[in-house]
Order: C-alpha cells, then sequence, then structure tokens
C-alpha cells in the first residue's frame, strides 16, 4: 500500500521559514494537499493540488511537489502556525495522509 | 455559508456497530461537483481516511475498513450516513464528516465538520 512520510516535529523561530516535507514514491506524479490541525479543532486544508491557496489562508503558506517530495513551506512563520499539519494523496482510488507533523514555533 | 454537522450515539459496544449521520447546510448536496466523506482520528494520533461518496451513490471506501464499511447518501434531507460493523476498541476516535473536491480527479477536503468522538466500550 502506498505511504507517505512526514518528520514527526519541526521547530521554528518566529519570523524565519518552515519547511515540512512528506515522501512518497513517485509522489510528484500525483497531487499532494495539506491539511492545518490545531489543538481540540478540525483540520483545515492549507493547501491543494501542490501549491494553491484556499481562499482566507495567508500568503505565507505555499507549496511544491516533485521527484519523491513535497514541502509546505510557511513563510514568516507566526506564533498562530503552531499546529499539526498534515499531507494528503490519492493512490488508486486509496485516499492516503501522510503521520503529520507538529510544528512548534518558538 | 457551508455546514457540516455530525450526530450520532457517542458510545457503541464492542462488536456492535456505530451510526452517524452528517447534515450538510449552506449548499447542495446533489451536485456532482463534490464528494461527502469520512475521516477519522484516533486520540492523539493521524487521520485516516474512511471513504467517500457522491450524490448518485459512487462510492470509495479504505480498503482496510471495506468489510465494514457503509456510507450512503439521501440528497432529499441534505444528509450522509456511515455505519460501521463489528467495532472494537480500536474504532475509538473522533470521526469527521468532510466535503471532497475534484477539481483535477484527485481528492482533498476543503470542508470539515467539527467532528464528534465515538467510544467503543462496553
Amino acid at each position: 500500500s502506498y505511504e507517505l512520510t512526514q518528520p514527526p516535529s519541526v521547530s521554528v523561530s518566529p519570523g524565519q521559514t518552515a519547511s515540512i516535507i512528506c515522501s512518497g514514491d513517485k509522489l510528484g506524479d500525483k497531487y499532494v494537499s495539506w491539511y492545518q490541525q490545531k489543538p481540540g479543532q478540525s483540520p483545515v486544508m492549507v493547501i491543494y493540488e501542490d501549491s494553491k491557496r484556499p481562499s482566507g489562508i495567508p500568503e505565507r503558506f505555499s507549496g511544491s511537489n516533485s521527484g519523491n517530495t513535497a514541502t509546505l513551506t510557511i513563510s514568516g512563520t507566526q506564533a498562530m502556525d503552531e499546529a499539526d499539519y498534515y499531507c494528503q494523496a490519492w493512490d488508486i482510488t486509496t485516499v492516503v495522509f501522510g503521520g503529520g507533523t507538529k510544528l512548534t514555533v518558538l | 455559508q457551508l455546514q457540516l454537522q455530525e450526530s450520532g450515539p457517542g458510545l457503541v459496544k464492542p462488536s456492535g456497530t456505530l451510526s452517524l449521520t452528517c447534515f450538510v447546510s449552506g449548499a447542495s448536496i446533489d451536485t456532482g461537483h463534490y464528494y461527502w466523506g469520512w475521516i477519522r482520528q484516533p486520540p492523539q494520533k493521524g487521520l485516516e481516511w474512511i471513504g467517500h461518496i457522491n450524490h448518485s451513490g459512487t462510492t470509495y471506501y479504505n480498503l482496510s475498513l471495506k468489510s465494514r464499511v457503509t456510507i450512503s447518501i439521501d440528497t432529499s434531507k441534505s444528509q450522509f450516513s456511515l455505519n460501521l460493523g463489528s467495532v472494537t476498541a480500536a474504532d475509538t476516535a473522533v470521526y469527521f464528516c468532510v466535503r471532497v473536491t475534484l477539481d483535477r480527479g484527485d481528492p482533498a477536503f476543503d470542508s470539515w465538520g467539527q467532528g464528534t468522538l465515538v467510544r467503543v466500550s462496553s
């Protein structure tokens, strides 16, 4: 079965750039979405189709996908961006989520 | 504004059936542009896709759950439902209903309900 791998945690200083990677076999051939989940809340889509931002998502969120790796980049990270982030893709009629990355802003 | 609201029992006995309904407001459920689905999250763990359905009843299921899962839709009531049979403690999770967008064919989840915690316990 297809798997997506994320680092369990990433730390970033306020105002700096955070990069969260998601790895999978030939992931660049698929569309990747990213979701942000804050404690006690439902996930929110922050990126879809590799690099598109839904309405209302700040411009500091961006995405890319090539080869075996997709990357969520948060520029000028703010304290409010501290959350769990999940990547997601579609593989032969199956939705796959990465294990999630906890982003700490410190 | 689209809203999704889960409802159903918060406690299910082992070997029983977990049944949840999601009521959709603020948008038509009877459209071919979207699917409607379920995702769950065990306590302190990651997200697991369960499956999704469109207005005409076409379904996709997680193969690991397929033998126990049924997702149905009632467009006249603007709601869709999840039935998960033969539950065990491993099915304890927060269950989210979601809207599934397929702009380029690959599904993504652009709207989420608030989630409902279902515990499996005797």
